[in-house]
């Protein structure tokens, strides 16, 4: 079963470009989150997208806008980029979303690693 | 809201020792609880989870988490570390019957193996 896939997994734009990535979750898999790593904030939840719509949103500045397509694959985008933004770029997939019957791990993909110049 | 506190950014052991890898959560109800592993270049593999039931939780590669309510704290061991335990830990919740997945993370524990 093929895992996470992300792509591109390295790219580098300049300040003021706007930048595309892209995340196929597992097969049956309709939750995709994303998440910003860097090394002073860590780990930092984005959104998460469930049937296309968008179920949770991080505090993250509408720069940063995300969509999910009929088969699940997710695209994250962000606009007008900023040096702050450099950081790995980590989707995450689930079958299902919300804890109400029990914990849904999330499975990633090995990131997309975005330098801004 | 949550929050998740790993004491010791950066620890080092000798292979062969004890891995201990302390996380304390903030939460008014007791969350679901996870560590995950970093490795260099590559996104988290989930080690062990805690939702409910027995709270000494087994994983891959030798692991264990133990959960213990009282001291709002999910801690990691390994009795034994080998040189392929060196890696970046993180230690994350989510809320029990929250809508979404979301994962509130800690800001991770690198450790490092001597030989």
């Amino acid at each position: 079963k093929a895992g996470v896939t992300q792509t591109p997994r390295y790219l580098i734009k300049t300040r003021g470009q706007q930048v595309t990535l892209s995340c196929s979750p597992i097969s049956g898999h309709r939750s995709v989150s994303w998440y910003q790593q860097t090394p002073g904030q860590g780990l930092q939840f984005l959104f998460e997208y469930f049937s296309e719509t968008q179920r949770n949103k991080g505090n993250f500045p509408g720069r940063f806008s995300g969509r999910q397509f009929s088969n699940s694959r997710s695209e994250m985008n962000v606009s007008t980029l900023e040096l702050g933004d450099s950081a790995l770029y980590l989707c995450a997939s689930s079958p299902l979303t919300g804890q109400l019957s029990g914990a849904n791990v999330l499975t990633f993909g090995a990131g997309s690693r975005l330098t801004v110049l | 809201a949550q929050s998740v506190t790993q004491l010791g950014s950066h620890v080092s052991v000798s292979e062969g020792a004890l891995v201990l890898l302390r996380c304390n959560y903030s939460s008014s109800v007791p969350p679901y609880l996870f560590w995950y592993v970093q490795y260099p270049n590559q996104g988290l593999q989930l080690l062990l989870k805690y939702t409910t039931g027995a709270t000494l939780v087994k994983g891959i590669n030798g692991f264990e988490a133990e959960f213990k309510k009282s001291e709002t704290s999910f801690h990691l061991t390994k009795p034994s570390a080998h040189m392929s335990d060196a890696a970046e830990y993180f230690c994350a919740v989510s809320d029990q019957g929250a809508a979404g997945n979301k994962l509130t993370f800690g800001g991770g524990t690198r450790v490092l193996v001597k030989p």
